[in-house]
């Protein structure tokens, strides 16, 4: 099987910019989740989606939003960026039912300046 | 907010020692992960132990859960230069569908 992908893998924007990151999970996944990796925070927990219903948000302003499609693939929005956006931002599919492990994608890096 | 907190927070040791690197957590659990990242990539997936277990094994990998110290321990046995990475504990919130992390293991392990 595929993995996780995720586009684009790198991305440079201006503060009070939207980004639109994406994510494909792996084939007959459908749970998505949305990470954030900052050296200072670590990973942190964003949302999760389940055929195509969010079904847990982490403490995020609501500039942060996302959301899933009928072939479960996901999109993430972060409106009006600030500097402190910059992030590594990672996609991760499972099948989202019972114990699960959560298999990763390479991560968007996003630099806001 | 982080559930774990991981210790040490980097550790460095010769090819073919052993690593340790313990979790501890906050909260009740179903299950807690580790999880391996190679410098600023996506993270692996290495091990789950669910919490009405004790001990587990994979490959040169032992990790233990503790329920009642709400800590866990893996150990990675001969390492090898290729097991340089950062290593984390996630927790999932037993009324929630999401991973909690911890703050992470900085593992080098020197030729």
């Amino acid at each position: 099987k595929a993995g996780v992908t995720q586009t684009p893998r790198y991305l440079i924007k201006t503060r009070g910019q939207q980004v639109t990151l994406s994510c494909s999970p792996i084939s007959g996944h459908r749970s998505v989740s949305w990470y954030q990796q900052t050296p200072g925070q670590g990973l942190q927990f964003l949302f999760e989606y389940f055929s195509e219903t969010q079904r847990n948000k982490g403490n995020f302003p609501g500039r942060f939003s996302g959301r899933q499609f009928s072939n479960s693939r996901s999109e993430m929005n972060v409106s009006t960026l600030e500097l402190g956006d910059s992030a590594l931002y990672l996609c991760a599919s499972s099948t989202g039912q019972g114990v699960y492990e959560q298999y990763f994608g390479p991560g968007t890096r996003l630099t806001v300046t | 907010s982080q559930q774990g907190e991981e210790d040490p927070q980097a550790l460095s040791i010769q090819e073919g020692e052993n690593a340790t690197m313990n979790c501890s957590y906050k909260t009740s659990i179903n299950n807690l992960q580790w999880y391996r990242q190679n410098s600023g990539r996506g993270l692996v997936h290495l091990i789950l132990i669910r919490s009405n277990e004790r001990e587990k094994h994979s490959g040169r990998l032992r990790v233990t859960l503790d329920t009642s110290k709400k800590s866990s321990s893996l150990l990675i046995t001969a390492s090898r230069a290729a097991d340089t990475a950062s290593y984390f504990c996630a927790t999932d919130d037993d009324s929630s569908y999401k991973l909690i992390f911890g703050s992470g293991t900085r593992l080098l392990v020197r030729p």
